[in-house]
């Protein structure tokens, strides 16, 4: 089976650096991927990490260790639309099937 | 914009009703998966159709199903709706089977009364 882990909400301040982690258990693994969903609207797609390491998307980086089942999203110079839910997922056997965690609320104040 | 639109955006229904959800994926893509979100989870895997077949389900009763069209545009029928229905449904379509990146639309909020 599947399980994932994230705290629930987070508050950071506008211009600041804020982690959000993320520990999962599942059968099999074919990566892990990190989504921003803002208040009422579609989630969309933030990274995919499948090899142990850092990736870096301009203020977005993603981490992934395959052995400690931990992953976590770096989110730098935070901006007042940063604030939105981040939701963790890993794939159930294959892609866009996925097992979501329950998601980090982000709350950015100035 | 993603391209992937879903209608109704609300809809009001009555428990033990039946209701219809519509999804039109981006253009060519054959993939679509159906999640549903409650308030303040993360979406839960319904199912998902690959070229109008069925391609795995999640953990939700037979009165949860669905159909993909010949343009791979896609349905989520509900019957004998029930109050815990009440949840935002999601589809998101992917280009191919093997894809990584997966497109959401935006939604249609369901509340059973």
């Amino acid at each position: 089976g599947q399980n994932i882990d994230q705290p629930t909400e987070m508050t950071a301040t506008e211009g600041a650096i804020v982690q959000i982690n993320c520990t999962y258990q599942t059968s099999g693994f074919n990566g892990l991927f990190w989504y921003q969903q803002h208040a009422g609207e579609a989630p969309t797609f933030l990274s995919y990490n499948v090899l142990d390491g850092l990736e870096e998307k301009g203020r977005f980086s993603s981490f992934l260790s395959r052995s400690k089942g931990y992953s976590y999203l770096l989110l730098k110079e935070l901006q007042m639309k940063d604030s939105a839910s981040y939701l963790c997922a890993v794939p159930l056997r294959s892609f866009n099937k996925f097992y979501f965690g329950s998601g980090t609320k982000l709350n950015v104040k100035p | 914009e993603t391209g992937v639109t879903q209608s109704p955006t609300h809809l009001i229904k009555t428990r033990g009703q039946q209701v219809t959800l519509r999804c039109s994926s981006q253009s060519g893509h054959n993939t679509v998966s159906w999640y549903q979100q409650a308030l303040g989870q993360g979406p839960q895997f319904i199912f998902q159709y690959y070229r109008e077949e069925e391609n795995g389900r999640g953990n939700f009763p037979p009165r949860f199903s669905g159909l993909q069209f010949p343009n791979y545009s896609s349905e989520l029928n509900v019957n004998a709706l029930e109050l815990d229905d009440s949840a935002l449904y999601l589809c998101a379509s992917s280009l191919r089977l093997a894809d990584t990146e997966a497109f959401f639309g935006q939604g249609t909020r369901l509340t059973v009364v």
